[in-house]
């Protein structure tokens, strides 16, 4: 079984500041890693997700995140955000079998404000 | 425009009730999810289907059953076996393979009258 950790439940920032948000997570196979952001009362949007090869993924809006491990770490940066990146951020874990459907696990999520 | 559908976005239950969600995808997946959302807790994923008249339980099946007649189709019901049901609830679908994006419906907001 997998499991995900994500230590900061708020992470408030000023606008056009970097931020990371940190995501852990255990597992005993390899794995795939996932970003999904959601906004107020919205569904989940995938922002960027790791399956092999480089390290550094690059997703949407401008949000990247490292792969390490060996600290079993995910976390996820952005150099300047801004007002519209207010939401909830997800990181996931799904095992990498092939052939069959993703039961993704998720972290219990952080919340980043972002002000003037 | 392709994408997930659910309905209602709000739904009220009243004691001993069962209700039931809809999620519709016209996307072509063969996979879709059904997963629960509490504040600070998360998703958790009640119930997924892989394909056509197949679906497995996930982590927190009890007190919800499922249905995958048609491959657009994934409705869920929640069962007055739930006491606790309020919640939102997301559906989900990809294309079946486990490095494939989920994507994901607007949700439905349970409320318990």
């Amino acid at each position: 079984a997998q499991s995900v950790t994500q230590l900061d439940s708020q992470v408030p920032v000023f606008e056009e500041a970097p931020v990371e948000l940190r995501c852990n997570y255990s597992s005993s196979v390899s794995v795939y890693l996932f970003w999904y952001v959601q906004y107020p009362n919205q569904g989940l949007q995938l922002l960027l997700k790791y399956l092999s090869g480089s390290t550094l993924v690059k997703g949407i809006n401008g949000f990247e995140a490292e792969f390490n491990k060996s600290q079993t770490s995910f976390h996820l940066r952005k150099p300047s955000v801004h007002i519209s990146d207010t939401a909830e951020y997800f990181c996931a874990v799904s095992a990498s079998y092939t052939g069959t459907a993703s039961k993704l696990t998720f972290g219990t999520g952080t919340r980043l404000q972002v002000t003037l | 425009d392709g994408g997930i559908t659910q309905s209602p976005k709000y739904l009220f239950r009243k004691e001993g009730q069962n209700v039931t969600l809809s999620c519709e995808q016209n996307l072509n997946h063969d996979a879709m999810y059904w997963y629960r959302q509490d504040p600070g807790q998360g998703l958790r994923l009640i119930y997924y289907s892989q394909i056509v008249n197949d679906f497995q339980k996930g982590d927190i099946a009890e007190g919800y059953s499922v249905s995958r007649e048609k491959k657009e189709s994934f409705p869920l019901t929640v069962t007055s076996a739930q006491k606790n049901p309020t919640a939102f609830y997301l559906c989900a679908s990809s294309l079946g393979q486990n490095q494939e994006t989920q994507y994901f419906g607007p949700g439905t907001r349970l409320l318990v009258l």
